[in-house]
């Protein structure tokens, strides 16, 4: 299985400051990663498919890149909302596998 | 708009079944995967595996062989897993989720179902 190592863990940050999530696979996944967001309530959605690509009606402060083996997340100017769990998954090889999450929290 | 609405949280036995629901709606059903995804408490997301409603094909993480199985009705547009031999370690949030194939992501995702292993 891939294994995907998320960092940090948790972050602490500030409105308007400009954040970066990292992602690494074990093996290199073909820019076949994407991320979701997960709010304190449960509910996921997607932000970034195929590395760099915005969901739709996801605000474009959020940006994704990466190559081979190693993926970012970037918020570039955090807003109250953007304040919630984070998730890399890969999709290039069964089974599909998430980061362990990275908790974006209020400094 | 689409919409995937998952069961309500289950409390069940040690040893027993547990089947949860995801009933689909605002989009064709048997065009899309729906996979299952689960969440331990406080841990991260650990992918179970898919079905294809359409001819009913699954696929299913190895780790998940013989614990979950994935079934779909077609005409209540409805997937459905259910977990056998239930232990402390299925104790957990399950989501449902549609994998959109065209650009390969889970772009709808169920509000997730609380299954409370316990006796």
């Amino acid at each position: 299985d891939i294994q995907m190592t998320q960092t940090p863990s948790s972050m602490p940050a500030s409105l308007g400051e400009r954040v970066t999530i990292s992602c690494r696979a074990s093996q290199g996944i073909s820019n076949y990663l994407n991320w979701y967001q997960q709010k304190p309530d449960g509910t996921i959605k997607p932000l970034i498919y195929y590395t760099s690509n915005l969901q739709s009606g996801v605000p474009s402060r959020f940006s994704g890149s990466g190559s081979g083996t190693d993926y970012s997340l970037t918020i570039s100017s955090l807003e109250p909302e953007d304040f919630a769990m984070y998730y890399c998954q890969q999709y290039d090889s069964s089974p599909l596998t998430f980061g362990s999450g990275t908790k974006l929290e209020i400094k | 708009q689409v919409q995937l609405q998952q069961s309500g949280a289950e409390l069940v036995k040690p040893g027993s079944s547990v089947k949860i629901s995801c009933k689909a709606s605002g989009y064709t059903f048997t065009s899309y995967d729906m996979h299952w995804i689960k969440q331990q408490p406080g841990n991260g997301l650990e992918w179970i595996g898919w079905i294809y409603p359409g001819n009913g094909n699954t696929k299913y993480n190895q780790k998940f062989n013989g614990k979950a199985t994935l079934t779909a009705d077609k005409s209540s547009s409805t997937a459905y897993m259910q977990l056998s031999s239930l232990t402390s370690e299925d104790s957990a949030v399950y989501f449902c989720a549609r994998w959109i194939l065209q650009w390969d992501y889970f772009d709808y995702w169920g509000q997730g179902v609380m299954v409370t292993v316990s006796s």
